[in-house]
């Protein structure tokens, strides 16, 4: 929605940079990664996802990088365009849970 | 495309009011999901459900029920709503995958205003 960005980190950058917004998770138990794309007024848009069998996953214009010792993952985007300013956000399935985890997200904002 | 609606974009109640707010999806979906979405608080799991007249509690399901008659059609009610309950409400669905929840699609949202 229109405050969900609001009391986030912000990650500024220039149109044509490459971006990387990084979230750190909680349990070394997940298995399953998804990170999600928020754009003002709209639910969320899955965006890519990786397994924990997996370091590295690519998309479109996407990649997601799992490192599974620290407990990080990242998503990095090539040539940021305007149309990417949103808010992103991991989530994480928690195995024997069945749930998903979510974290507080990333305001990406991208500048001409 | 799979399509998640729900019934009001903003909703203004006042405090005490019971309201509802319903989510239809159009993909055949077993599971269903209510989550609220607070600033700085990412989203928060209220309740979700694996089938038709099924439901579990999510992580915050005090004040909250749900109702889910119908496959498509998983509704969230506020049984006497307060003001902590103003925030963005957010329905989505997922195939199901050998009981695992995976990708999950969302809807809109709807901004709840209690005054």
């Amino acid at each position: 929605g229109e405050s969900v960005g609001l009391h986030l980190p912000t990650l500024s950058v220039q149109e044509g940079d490459n971006s990387i917004i990084n979230c750190a998770y909680s349990n070394s138990a997940s298995d399953y990664f998804i990170w999600y794309k928020q754009e003002s007024g709209k639910g969320p848009q899955f965006i890519i996802d990786i397994r924990s069998n997996m370091d590295k996953r690519q998309g479109q214009r996407v990649t997601v990088l799992l490192n599974k010792t620290v407990k990080h993952l990242s998503l990095q985007i090539a040539a940021t365009q305007p149309g990417d300013s949103a808010v992103y956000f991991c989530a994480e399935i928690w195995s024997g849970y069945n749930k998903l985890i979510f974290g507080a997200g990333t305001r990406l904002a991208v500048h001409p | 495309d799979v399509k998640v609606t729900q019934s009001s974009r903003y909703l203004v109640k006042r405090t005490g009011e019971k309201v509802f707010l319903e989510c239809v999806q159009d993909m055949d979906h077993e599971n269903m999901f209510w989550y609220r979405q607070d600033p700085g608080l990412g989203l928060r799991l209220i309740y979700f459900s694996y089938d038709v007249k099924m439901k579990e509690k999510g992580d915050i399901p005090e004040g909250y029920s749900v109702s889910r008659e119908k496959k498509e059609r998983f509704s969230l009610i506020l049984e006497s709503a307060s003001t902590n309950q103003t925030s963005m409400y957010l329905c989505a669905s997922s195939f199901p995958d050998r009981g695992r929840i995976y990708e999950q699609y969302f809807g809109p949202g709807t901004r709840l205003t209690v005054t």
